[in-house]
């Protein structure tokens, strides 16, 4: 069974400063991937970052990167240079890329940027 | 172009009611997910449409929940004899494939938020 932890439940920044949110999991699966969403208070699942099991580089979009450690089974979130729009939940997930196509998500960290 | 949608967004109803929630997802998109999302169980998966047919029901919580899919499309989530339990922000996903492959990403709709009294 496919398990993701995030262990911050909130997380405080100050605007431009970067934040890391943390994420680990756990699987048997050979080939998965990494997801991590955030969520406004809109409610909408916004999809931000994808990383494979098996890319070498670190995943990066705009001000989003991936901090993937494979033999830690961690797959953390860095947000640099933070806006005040980032304030929001952030869920880690993960799927098999063999099997089943449902993602397994983490419990989520609140991300409050403040000016 | 545009994006999933859900309706209705809020939904009251009172316990024993059935109900139902739609879900449009993105045009092409041939796989189809229902997660639930509640304060005491999180993101919680459903229900898997891969074009009409559901290869993986295993989420469902219990009998009083069904899904369907029509024309490869709109899919609709009915619950029947609501529970105070079931109140929680159903979200709806679609992606291009759903095979497995890497770039399988799924996008979310905006939820419809059920309240049962």
């Amino acid at each position: 069974a496919q398990k993701i932890t995030q262990t911050q439940p909130g997380m405080f920044v100050q605007e431009k400063e970067a934040v890391t949110l943390d994420c680990t999991y756990d699987t048997s699966d050979q080939s998965y991937g990494l997801f991590w969403y955030k969520q406004p208070s809109s409610g909408e699942m916004i999809f931000l970052i994808y990383q494979g099991s098996y890319d070498e580089q670190n995943a990066t979009e705009g001000r989003y990167s991936l901090n993937f450690q494979k033999a830690r089974k961690s797959a953390n979130l860095v947000i640099s240079a933070s806006q005040l729009g980032d304030s929001a939940m952030y869920f880690c997930a993960m799927r098999d890329l063999t099997g089943f196509q449902k993602l397994v998500f983490g419990t989520g960290t609140r991300l409050l940027v403040s000016p | 172009g545009a994006g999933v949608s859900q309706s209705p967004s809020n939904k009251v109803t009172e316990k024993g009611k059935d109900v139902e929630l739609r879900c449009d997802p993105i045009s092409g998109h041939t796989a189809l997910y229902w997660y639930r999302q509640s304060l005491g169980q999180g993101l919680e998966f459903l229900i898997y449409f891969q074009g009409n047919s559901a290869p993986d029901k295993s989420g469902l919580p219990s009998d009083r929940f069904s899904a369907e899919r029509t024309g490869g499309s709109v899919s609709t989530l009915t619950i029947q004899r609501t529970q105070q339990e079931d109140s929680a922000v159903y979200l709806c996903a679609s992606s291009e494939d759903g095979q497995g492959s890497s770039t399988d990403t799924q996008y979310f709709g905006p939820g419809t938020r059920l309240t049962v009294l």
